[in-house]
């Protein structure tokens, strides 16, 4: 059972350069979150999932977006990166009743 | 907006000594409160939550928070800090789907 994984662990990117972030969860989980950590910032939600095909904003969504084909896949898409970008990405998951998220272990994203 | 806010930025404890990390947070309801941890280059782990009920909540690795409704507060507290606890704490509030994070407290502990 290996929970919640993200790929890659790190990437550098250039300013305009897109990518996508990977996230994957064995735990048949309803629902899926995307958070960005900033130092001294917290985290803050860019979008999450409540089921495979039905995606929503979070607080922070401007410059990414997402799909949920799947169950267990929820991908991240930057498509014109920018150094405003630049932070620890996380994603998490959890089941009905949203009582406990588990976090994949970050993605570290630096552009320059 | 809801707001969660963490006024420590920063404690540091002697191991052994008792330890308290304070929480406030806006929000017109009852909210879900949830104490995450994060050790270095991790991602988060669930301590405990508040959905309803019994105000004092008991957690892994002999936390407990107290929700004051009065206060707005959700404080975690431990009654005796052991090395391992340091890592970064984080107090975070649910409402409807989206989930709002306060921007964390560091533990240090010293021997």
């Amino acid at each position: 059972n290996a929970g919640v994984t993200q790929t890659p662990k790190f990437r550098i990117l250039k300013i305009g350069q897109s990518m996508t972030l990977q996230c994957t969860q064995d735990m048949n989980h309803n629902y899926m979150y995307w958070y960005r950590q900033d130092p001294g910032m917290g985290l803050k939600l860019i979008y999450y999932s409540v089921g495979a095909g039905i995606t929503d904003k979070g607080e922070v969504p401007n410059g990414y977006n997402v799909s949920r084909s799947t169950t267990e896949d929820f991908p991240l898409r930057l498509e014109l990166a920018a150094p405003s970008q630049t932070s620890v990405y996380f994603c998490a998951s959890s089941g009905t009743g949203q009582e406990t998220q588990y976090f994949g272990p970050g993605t570290r994203l630096l552009v320059l | 907006a809801q707001s969660v806010t963490q006024p420590d930025i920063h404690i540091t404890v002697s191991e052994g000594a008792s330890l308290e990390l304070r929480c406030n947070y806006s929000y017109g309801a009852t909210p879900y409160l949830f104490w995450y941890v994060q050790s270095p280059g991790q991602g988060l782990q669930l301590l405990l939550k508040y959905f309803s009920g019994d105000t004092l909540v008991q957690g892994i690795k002999g936390f407990e928070a107290e929700f004051k409704r009065s206060q707005s507060s959700f404080n975690l507290r431990k009654p005796s800090v052991h090395w391992s606890d340091a890592a970064e704490y984080f107090c975070a509030v649910r409402t409807g789907n989206q989930f709002y994070f306060g921007t964390g407290t560091s533990l240090t502990v010293i021997p």
